[in-house]
């Protein structure tokens, strides 16, 4: 089966740093890579996916770039602030609807 | 919006119990799952559901059955209830049409089992 790891556990950045988040995944055969964020008391929300036939992908502060060689992906937000405070899972299709998910990503923007 | 809506937020039962954890969803999704969360073990599959009455295991599908009698409807039962069952329950949905693979989740119960 598919093993998903990721690092760091938790991150503290400063309001307006960037914040990346690395993911590695163990099956060639997994295909599609989503981003999800926690935030407290709620279920995990996508935020933004790449499918492996992309290299890169943006949406406005965020994006993620997939290197399927080496088998890992990395969530990038840049200018941090606040409210990006959460809990954020990286996951990885393995096959029909079966997804791994990573052990999680604590996120800390401190003003 | 698609809405998962997990009944309860909270659950408090007794060792032995069997408990219901109830999932709705409201975009006639093909798809559910339920995943179980713990702290850093990230989210594990406990079983999902591709269709009415199909199902099929998770990763860690012991101690637990479901049942899709409904399409809107996902129920995840513990038979007996054990204190190592103590997690946080996500439930969550996916259709197999259009943009397929996004799934959405439910705001998860949390069960202490005493």
């Amino acid at each position: 089966g598919e093993n998903v790891e990721q690092h760091p556990s938790t991150l503290s950045v400063q309001e307006g740093d960037s914040a990346v988040i690395k993911c590695t995944y163990s099956d060639s055969a997994s295909n599609y890579f989503p981003w999800y964020k926690q935030e407290l008391g709620k279920g995990p929300q996508l935020i933004i996916d790449i499918r492996s036939n992309v290299g890169e992908k943006k949406d406005q502060r965020i994006a993620v770039t997939l290197n399927k060689t080496a088998k890992h992906f990395s969530l990038h937000i840049t200018e941090t602030q606040p409210e990006d405070s959460a809990v954020y899972f990286c996951a990885a299709k393995y096959n029909f609807n079966k997804f791994y998910f990573g052990s999680g990503t604590k996120l800390n923007v401190k003003p | 919006d698609v809405k998962v809506t997990q009944s309860s937020r909270y659950l408090v039962k007794r060792t032995g119990e069997k408990v219901f954890l109830e999932c709705v969803q409201d975009m006639d999704h093909e798809n559910m799952f339920w995943y179980r969360q713990d702290p850093g073990l990230g989210l594990r599959l406990i079983y999902f559901s591709y269709d009415v009455k199909m199902k099929e295991k998770g990763d860690i599908p012991e101690g637990y059955s479901v049942s899709r009698e409904k399409k809107e409807r996902f129920s995840l039962i513990l038979e007996s209830a054990s204190t190592n069952q103590t997690s946080m329950y996500l439930c969550a949905s996916s259709t197999s049409r259009g943009a397929a693979d996004i799934q959405y989740f439910g705001a998860g119960t949390r069960l202490s089992v005493l």
